[in-house]
């Protein structure tokens, strides 16, 4: 009954490869989001979707690509890896706020590593 | 632009003693404010929030914060540790109105001694 969930958990790939990574929320949430925690664990939010439009787009390099099916996935696909894009990605996703100020909640993370 | 910095970077304090964990936040009003708690290889989990009214703020296992405007401050807080607490914490930001995005910190690892 994972609430966020991401897969895989482990990624490793060779440079200028494609891969994507998945995201599902089983929260019934509306929003969804994307962030890359760097090996200084900084984190930095890169994307975020609410009801499948495109509503943050931080400057990341368009290698990037968010795609959401449906409001409860959010994939993010990456094009032509570089050794910069190592890091643990993060997806999270929150509700709808008319209520007050909504929770985010994470994804365990899933970790990829360019070789 | 709102930010939000964490004063030190590691941080140790022995079973049973007073845990303080300090976050400055810098934004023209005053923003939403977060504490998460990350354990080793796992996400984020929220441990309490700051959104209006109650400066002073109760979160999950113990901890709480207090907001304090003239201070632009938000320090984390727990009377007594355990050795479970010993994980990274992220103090994050929102500015108020639609935007959803949080500014994060840099983090503090706690490192709890026996």
């Amino acid at each position: 009954d994972t609430a966020v969930s991401q897969t895989p958990k482990y990624l490793v790939t060779q440079m200028g490869n494609d891969k994507s990574i998945k995201c599902e929320q089983n929260l019934g949430h509306d929003t969804m989001y994307w962030y890359k925690q760097d090996s200084k664990k900084f984190l930095k939010i890169m994307f975020s979707y609410n009801n499948k439009e495109l509503i943050i787009n931080e400057t990341v390099p368009n290698r990037f690509s968010p795609k959401s099916p449906d409001k409860a996935h959010l994939n993010l696909h990456i094009n032509s890896l570089e050794l910069g894009d190592s890091a643990v990605y993060f997806c999270a996703s929150s509700q709808d706020e008319k209520l007050g100020i909504e929770t985010q909640y994470f994804g365990p993370g899933t970790r990829l590593l360019v070789l | 632009a709102q930010s939000v910095t964490q004063l030190g970077s590691h941080v140790s304090v022995s079973e049973g003693a007073l845990v303080l964990l300090r976050c400055n936040y810098s934004s023209s009003v005053p923003p939403y404010l977060f504490w998460y708690v990350q354990y080793p290889n796992q996400g984020l989990q929220l441990l309490l929030k700051y959104t209006s009214a109650a400066t002073l703020v109760k979160g999950i296992n113990g901890f709480e914060a207090e907001f304090k405007k003239s201070e632009t401050s938000f320090h984390l807080t727990k009377p007594s540790a355990h050795m479970s607490d010993a994980a990274e914490y992220f103090c994050a930001v929102r500015r108020r109105g639609s935007a959803r995005q949080l500014t994060f910190g840099s983090g503090t690892q706690l490192t709890v001694l026996p």
